[in-house]
């Protein structure tokens, strides 16, 4: 069956350092994977989209890359801020039928030290 | 755009009461995604409509749930009866066919005792 893992326990950080969160997949062929943002009592917040054909991607300090070899992405916060501290969530989209899907992963608490 | 509303933000009913929850996506806006969220499973999709259609409901949990798109600016999901195990925060999301991403509205979040 199809799953998405990602870092299941908090990453605790030091400001000023890149934060590196992982998302890995299986028995799935994604056409775009994407990256949103989760505060506490909010809805998710799209943050990058990279395509299956693209190797990287970024935005601001922000950059995300794409391994469809290794099924697996990586998602990178370059000189973290406290304000960064949030839930980040992988999702894997997928033209159904002509029409798009997304499952997202369950995501990795970020936690950035002052 | 307000961006995508939802209400009520907070919903507490007891075991066997009818809930409504109810969504306004983004104008222009031609796919609507309902989504539960908890700790133990994340974001599951439950149904997801385009342009009205629901296309895909095979996340609904069972038959006590249901969903209608009755026009482009607004939709249901529905629960009845309700149970404990059906607490969770719900979200609606919307997109459009050129971009891929969702706005998400602030979610409900539902106790049923």
């Amino acid at each position: 069956s199809q799953k998405i893992e990602q870092n299941s326990e908090a990453l605790n950080i030091q400001e000023g350092k890149t934060a590196t969160l992982t998302c890995n997949y299986t028995n799935y062929s994604p056409a775009y994977l994407q990256w949103y943002r989760q505060d506490p009592g909010r809805g998710p917040v799209f943050l990058l989209l990279i395509r299956e054909n693209e190797k990287e991607k970024r935005k601001e300090r922000l950059k995300v890359t794409f391994d469809t070899t290794l099924k697996q992405s990586l998602f990178h916060i370059t000189a973290s801020q406290p304000a960064d501290s949030a839930t980040y969530l992988c999702a894997l989209g997928a033209n159904s039928g002509g029409y798009q899907k997304v499952t997202f992963g369950i995501g990795t608490k970020l936690q950035v030290i002052p | 755009d307000a961006g995508v509303i939802q209400s009520p933000r907070h919903e507490v009913t007891e075991m066997g009461q009818e809930v409504t929850l109810r969504c306004k996506p983004i104008s222009g806006h031609d796919y609507l995604f309902w989504y539960r969220q908890t700790m133990m499973r994340g974001l599951e999709l439950l149904i997801y409509f385009n342009n009205n259609v629901p296309i895909d409901d095979s996340g609904m949990p069972e038959d006590r749930f249901s969903a209608k798109m009755p026009n482009a600016s607004f939709s249901t999901l529905k629960i009845q009866p309700s149970e404990p195990r059906d607490s969770a925060v719900y979200f609606c999301a919307s997109s459009s066919p050129q971009v891929y991403e969702q706005y998400f509205g602030p979610g409900t979040r539902l106790t049923v005792t």
